[in-house]
């Protein structure tokens, strides 16, 4: 079946570095991305979104890559900081008559002081 | 309110018996979605709303969950005989529109059938 997944199931870096937290999708028809975070206790909260027109966007601190060829999606995080400790999802959607979101299992970033 | 609003934040209810989950999205917002999150696991999609009706009813599991939202603004998720299974955190989430729109989470109803 189609399914958006993560690679790894845990990140661990330093403050200050910066954080790479990849996601691979399946479903060739997805046309839009959105990445989430998640703290504990809370419901997702938007990072950033890309739409499949775009190779790359910019947030504030924030980065998304999109490689359709591999079907590849990665959230760069500058400067990471304690802050930034949280599940991180990325899910996507065909924006088809089907709007749903479907998000992959996500990945966990731990930032070390 | 500035946000989508869930409510109650936690109920807890015995096997079998019948839950109301209430969602109050965005003012505005015409597209909402409800989702069912277990621990570690990434939000499962249920049901997702376009207006005042149910666009994709898939995702429910079974026909003790229905969902309505009979204005086009708030929505209630009813789970009927609940079982042990049932226990999740569950979310509701509104957005603008239903294309490529960012769609915003509320804090989520943690469901817990003893």
């Amino acid at each position: 079946g189609e399914s958006v997944g993560l690679h790894l199931p845990t990140l661990s870096v330093q403050e200050g570095d910066n954080s790479i937290i990849n996601c691979a999708y399946s479903n060739s028809a997805s046309d839009y991305f959105i990445w989430y975070k998640q703290e504990s206790g809370k419901g997702p909260q938007f990072i950033i979104d890309i739409r499949s027109n775009m190779d790359k966007r910019q947030g504030q601190r924030v980065t998304v890559l999109l490689n359709k060829t591999v079907k590849h999606l990665s959230l760069q995080i500058a400067a990471t900081q304690p802050g930034d400790s949280a599940v991180y999802f990325c899910a996507e959607k065909n924006s088809g008559a089907n709007s749903k979101l479907t998000f992959g299992k996500g990945i966990t970033l731990s930032v070390r002081p | 309110g500035a946000g989508v609003s869930q409510t109650p934040s936690n109920k807890v209810t015995e096997k079998g018996k019948y839950v109301e989950l209430r969602c109050d999205p965005i003012s505005g917002h015409t597209a909402l979605y409800w989702y069912r999150q277990s621990l570690g696991q990434g939000p499962e999609f249920l049901i997702y709303f376009q207006g005042t009706g149910a666009a994709d009813d898939s995702g429910l599991p079974n026909d003790r969950f229905f969902a309505v939202r009979p204005e086009g603004s708030v929505s209630t998720l009813k789970i009927q005989r609940t079982e042990r299974g049932d226990s999740a955190v569950y979310l509701c989430a509104s957005s603008l529109g239903s294309v490529n729109t960012e769609a915003f989470f509320g804090q989520g109803t943690r469901l817990t059938v003893v």
